[in-house]
């Protein structure tokens, strides 16, 4: 099955203790991206990537790290988490722009930093 | 960052009524994308519109490209229960190869018994 795989679900942490969340596509998509959702502000783009070594920032990248060393994998990194990165978070990948672009999203992780 | 205006923010509506919602921007897309999110989970694409003008079918819902390129309509005719949930435009700023895929904050759909 053609899937956007995140790990964990649901993760609760303290304040400065360095976490990854897992990303996986299965689809050899060549864009992934990582978007956080707060009430009353919809989905924003953390950072996201075109293609293997190749990242850039979204609209709120402070507070996080990415890499993509591998086409399918695209973790997403807090080196400090703080309260204020409470969030619910998505992974979703896409093909290149053109007739099939549109973002496949994972099913989210639900971060909570206490 | 740049944000897309989508109206309404909510919507109640009774089984069986045509819904419609709209997503405007100050500058020009390339795409608008429209994605429902059922709770807990994550967005699903419904339909993607690539061409200024386009207008795009999925079953009983309907999307039309604005011929400005900076609007998008979503239509949803003779709506059911599972058609509740919240409903995002999205869409891509500028020339192709710009990935920074920006999301309105979204329609809330309820239906009442």
């Amino acid at each position: 099955e053609a899937q956007v795989t995140q790990n964990p679900r649901y993760l609760i942490t303290v304040t400065g203790k360095k976490l990854t969340v897992t990303c996986s596509q299965n689809m050899n998509h060549e864009y992934m991206s990582w978007y956080r959702q707060d009430p009353g502000l919809g989905l924003r783009q953390i950072y996201y990537s075109m293609n293997v070594e190749v990242t850039d920032k979204g609209d709120v990248p402070e507070g996080y790290k990415v890499s993509r060393k591998e086409k399918r994998n695209f973790p997403l990194i807090l080196e400090s988490p703080s309260p204020n990165q409470t969030s619910l978070y998505f992974c979703a990948s896409s093909r290149r722009q053109g007739a099939n672009y549109g973002y496949t999203f994972g099913s989210g992780t639900r971060l909570t930093v206490v | 960052g740049q944000q897309l205006n989508q109206s309404p923010q909510s919507m109640f509506i009774q089984e069986g009524e045509d819904v419609s919602m709209n997503c405007t921007s100050s500058s020009i897309f390339n795409t608008w994308l429209w994605y429902k999110q059922d709770p807990g989970e994550g967005p699903v694409l419904l339909i993607a519109l690539y061409k200024a003008g386009e207008l795009t079918s999925n079953g009983r819902l309907t999307a039309q490209f604005g011929i400005t390129r900076k609007d998008s309509f979503l239509n949803i005719s003779a709506s059911i229960p599972s058609d509740v949930g919240i409903y995002f435009c999205a869409g891509t700023p500028g020339n192709f190869g710009n990935e920074k895929l920006t999301f309105g904050t979204g329609t809330r759909l309820t239906i009442i018994p």
